[in-house]
């Protein structure tokens, strides 16, 4: 069964450094997301990307973030300088399309641990 | 404004114990969908459910039930005769018309003892 793959499954960096964070959508999906979930807290909407440009975005999205589909497969989340704050799981999903129909179903991959020290 | 609220935190069961977890949403859309997601203990977010808000027919797939009911905004989630193996955390979501996000509750961490 297709999946959302995502890499690393955790990162640790120092307060200041960028991170990317990898994630291959499944195939056949033109909607892709990224979420964040702090520890033990909800999982929060950060961004979603459709025909290569974002389509909507939080407030937590903001300047220090990016994201980019640098080739067929892969969508990447930046963070330029890290914070003590950006210390989350991340999550990456997607969906088959039709943007803001809100019946997408979005499919998570298992997500990546950043820890920020 | 769009909201999910998952007023139980924590349940603890007993093996075979059925349990019902909680949700509540509000929006002011008529068009919108409502999810329950599973996240194990590994971290990961599990799909189990999406319901449209034109379709209040009760859902039933093997253990899981699902009740939606407008009236009182819920869409709650009943797992018969627990196992070990569902311990995790449930979340409920909600998606509207225009929007691309989810919008999820707090979560219901749910414990099963053997």
């Amino acid at each position: 069964e297709p999946e959302v793959t995502q890499t690393p499954s955790h990162q640790v960096t120092q307060m200041g450094q960028e991170v990317i964070l990898r994630c291959v959508p499944i195939s056949n999906h033109l909607y892709f997301y990224w979420y964040r979930q702090i520890l033990g807290q909800k999982v929060e909407f950060l961004v979603s990307f459709y025909n290569n440009e974002i389509s909507e975005k939080s407030e937590i999205f903001d300047d220090q973030f990016s994201v980019e589909r640098p080739d067929g497969s892969n969508f990447t989340l930046k963070i330029r300088s890290t914070k003590l704050e950006d210390s989350a799981m991340y999550f990456c999903a997607s969906s088959e399309g039709l943007p803001k129909t809100a019946q997408e179903t979005q499919y998570f991959g298992p997500g990546t641990r950043l820890l920020v020290l | 404004a769009q909201k999910v609220t998952q007023a139980q935190t924590e349940i603890s069961v007993v093996e075979k114990e059925d349990v019902t977890l909680d949700c509540v949403y509000e929006t002011r859309d008529t068009t919108y969908y409502l999810f329950w997601y599973k996240q194990p203990p590994s971290g990961e977010l599990v799909f189990l459910i999406r319901r449209n808000s034109f379709d209040e027919q009760n859902e039933i797939s093997g253990r899981y039930s699902w009740n939606f009911q407008k009236s009182t905004s819920s869409f709650n989630f009943t797992i018969t005769a627990s196992q070990v193996v569902d311990s995790a955390v449930y979340f409920c979501a909600l998606s509207a018309y225009n929007t691309d996000k989810l919008i999820f509750g707090t979560g219901t961490r749910l414990q099963v003892f053997p």
